[in-house]
């Protein structure tokens, strides 16, 4: 069965500090990956997706991400964090009809 | 539409009682997906349409949820004899390509959040 791991419920960064954030994933075949940003009272907002070659993917808004496939992998990565970072990150992956999402990590950036 | 919408915003209601959440996506998307998203949790597939075709269901609960999107276009959720456990933020999404969902980015709506006293 298909399922998406977000290991950190939360994660605190100070501003400018280093992002990373965790998704494992369990899908049989070549998976189509994504993460989404979910700000308060908003719409989930893809920041990037892959679907084959690189395996290091530019986003929006600074971020990146690299699909380990040895490692079932795909974390999210962001040089320095800014304050309007502050907001729910989900990452999914595509398989047949649908979408499964993982339960989401929850960031705070101090200042 | 510049954005998928959906209404009401929030709904409360009593338990037993029938609710009807509606999504307006983009305009020209093929695509619709309902989703539920609970507490603390990410969202949870429910079902998609391709135009006014329902093509997958299999997330749906139990027989009391039902969809539907008759002329391609707005879809509305219905929710028959509520009950507390249906409390949650349901979400749509539209996406410009038909077909499967994999790989279309879908374009998310800013959710109903549904509780049931």
């Amino acid at each position: 069965a298909q399922s998406v791991t977000q290991p950190d419920i939360h994660i605190t960064v100070s501003e400018g500090a280093s992002l990373e954030l965790r998704c494992n994933y369990s899908y049989g075949a070549t998976p189509y990956l994504f993460w989404y940003v979910q700000s308060p009272g908003q719409g989930l907002q893809l920041l990037l997706k892959y679907f084959s070659g690189d395996t290091l993917v530019q986003g929006i808004k600074g971020f990146e991400a690299e699909f380990k496939r040895s490692q079932s992998s795909f974390n999210l990565r962001k040089p320095s964090v800014h304050w309007s970072d502050a907001a729910e990150y989900f990452c999914a992956v595509g398989a047949g009809n649908q979408f499964y999402f993982g339960t989401g990590t929850s960031l705070t950036v101090i200042p | 539409g510049a954005g998928v919408s959906q209404s009401p915003r929030y709904k409360v209601t009593k338990r037993g009682q029938d609710v009807a959440l509606r999504c307006d996506p983009i305009s020209g998307h093929v695509s619709l997906y309902w989703y539920r998203q609970a507490l603390g949790q990410g969202p949870e597939f429910l079902t998609y349409f391709n135009y006014e075709a329902q093509q997958d269901k299999s997330g749906l609960p139990n027989d009391r949820f039902s969809a539907e999107r008759p002329e391609g276009s707005i879809s509305t959720l219905t929710i028959q004899r509520t009950e507390q456990r249906d409390s949650a933020m349901y979400r749509c999404a539209s996406s410009r390509l038909p077909g499967t969902g994999n790989y279309n980015e879908q374009f998310f709506g800013p959710g109903t959040r549904l509780t049931v006293l």
